[in-house]
């Protein structure tokens, strides 16, 4: 069973976009939501991630909302570029277990 | 440094062979992870260990065998593998602080061929 949703699967924007991908939980227990980026044939590296105290948290380009009544949260690429193409994988978790979204494949096109 | 580091990076192996995976983080992380990916999927979690003891085994078939020798080091041990069983495994750790919001870092992971 799926316990994070994310869309869309793939996701195609022009250099200099903004590429959205997004997150639904249903679990409340979840208390810690990380975003992973993953090129092909590397692991995936944590790129930015929000407790659900906070409702937006901004590192550089990137911007995570967090709405904790609607159980979602959605990550935000600023100026994308195409060295930001890979995939993307939200995240949460409560403890040790990470319960992975499937993952959006993001191709920024110059 | 927020390195986990894995070996070998790539494993052809045949169904009757033995062979291990291993893998070291030099974090003074307490909780170590197994995870196997497919193409195109996320990661599946296989197993945890917390404080080199094992605390979660994600219904993993026996021909997968962990071990924590100690708190750096982190080995799988195959035998009798499927080809079904060809996919990226990666480790990760993370501190292992029982209140939660545990960062996980990844390795580059192993890349498992099965004949």
């Amino acid at each position: 069973q799926q316990q994070v949703k994310q869309s869309p699967q793939s996701l195609i924007v022009q250099k200099g976009g903004i590429s959205i991908i997004n997150c639904a939980y249903e679990n409340t227990a979840f208390d810690y939501f990380p975003w992973y980026q993953q090129f092909p044939g590397k692991g995936p590296a944590l790129l930015i991630a929000i407790r659900p105290d906070v409702s937006e948290k901004k590192e550089g380009r990137f911007t995570i909302s967090f709405n904790k009544s609607a159980k979602q949260f959605s990550l935000h690429i600023m100026d994308s570029q195409p060295g930001d193409s890979a995939t993307y994988f939200c995240a949460a978790s409560s403890g040790y277990a990470l319960n992975f979204g499937k993952g959006t494949s993001l191709l920024v096109t110059p | 440094d927020t390195e986990v580091t894995q070996t070998p990076k790539h494993l052809v192996m045949g169904m009757t062979n033995k062979k291990s995976l291993k893998c070291e983080q030099h974090m003074g992380h307490r909780a170590m992870y197994w995870y196997k990916q497919k193409a195109k999927k996320p990661p599946e979690l296989m197993f945890v260990y917390s404080y080199e003891k094992l605390s979660i085994n994600e219904s993993v078939p026996s021909r997968f065998s962990p071990e924590c020798p100690n708190s750096s080091l982190l080995n799988l041990h195959l035998h009798a593998l499927q080809p079904e069983d060809s996919a990226l495994y990666l480790c990760a750790s993370s501190q292992g602080e029982a209140g939660g919001y545990e960062t996980q870092y990844f390795g580059p992971g192993t890349r498992l061929l099965v004949l």
